[in-house]
């Protein structure tokens, strides 16, 4: 069973601070880790697709990073705003092509 | 491009009742699932299709059938709703799954009675 675990469960944030959460994944049979963000009443739409140890991605004020070796991807949230309050999902592929494992998700409420 | 389309949106079952979630995509992908969401279980795997005619069980199967007849469709049956199924069911499709990962549709929020 392929265990993929997000830190914190939730957290609290005052608008304009940067935060970060972060994605534990199987180090072995590594394919893709992907992030989404998940607004409430809506559908979880696609943030990054990362493959390549050491990949940074980058939209607006939300970035990536991806350490296939150790098993984690970080996401950081610069300069939080209200409209950035969402569960952040994460969910790992591994290459054998028919694994799609979500992690639980970080919620995150950016406080104005 | 109207991406993943289900419907309905809302339904409300009595126990014992049944009812199929219609689920369509028009991007013409060979990947497709359905997930349900519960507070605190995040989204569990009920079926999946990797194209059609062929469909398999994910990680919460009972109480659920599915059928992939065209490309297009991916309807979600529940045979004798229970109030265990009171959820949010979610219709995902993707291009390939490992890499594009899923576009996922508006969801159907069911309560059964």
């Amino acid at each position: 069973i392929l265990n993929v675990e997000q830190s914190p469960q939730s957290l609290h944030v005052q608008e304009g601070d940067s935060t970060n959460f972060t994605c534990s994944f199987p180090s072995s049979n590594f394919y893709a880790l992907h992030w989404y963000r998940w607004e409430t009443a809506k559908s979880p739409e696609a943030l990054f697709v990362m493959t390549l140890n050491g990949d940074e991605k980058k939209k607006g004020r939300i970035s990536a990073t991806l350490n296939t070796k150790e098993g984690y991807s970080y996401l950081y949230i610069k300069g939080s705003q209200p409209e950035d309050s969402a569960t952040y999902l994460c969910a790992f592929t591994d290459n054998y092509g028919q694994n799609f494992v979500f992690g639980p998700g970080t919620r995150l409420s950016v406080l104005p | 491009n109207a991406g993943v389309t289900q419907t309905p949106k809302f339904q409300v079952l009595k126990t014992g009742q049944s009812m199929t979630l219609q689920c369509a995509q028009d991007m013409n992908h060979e990947y497709m699932s359905w997930y349900r969401q519960d507070p605190g279980m995040g989204l569990r795997l009920i079926h999946y299709s990797v194209g059609a005619g062929i469909t398999d069980q994910g990680e919460v199967p009972n109480g659920y059938n599915v059928s992939r007849s065209t490309t297009e469709d991916f309807p979600l049956r529940l045979l004798s709703a229970a109030p265990s199924q009171t959820s949010v069911y979610f219709c995902a499709s993707s291009r390939g799954l490992s890499f594009y990962g899923y576009t996922f549709g508006s969801g159907t929020r069911l309560t059964v009675v």
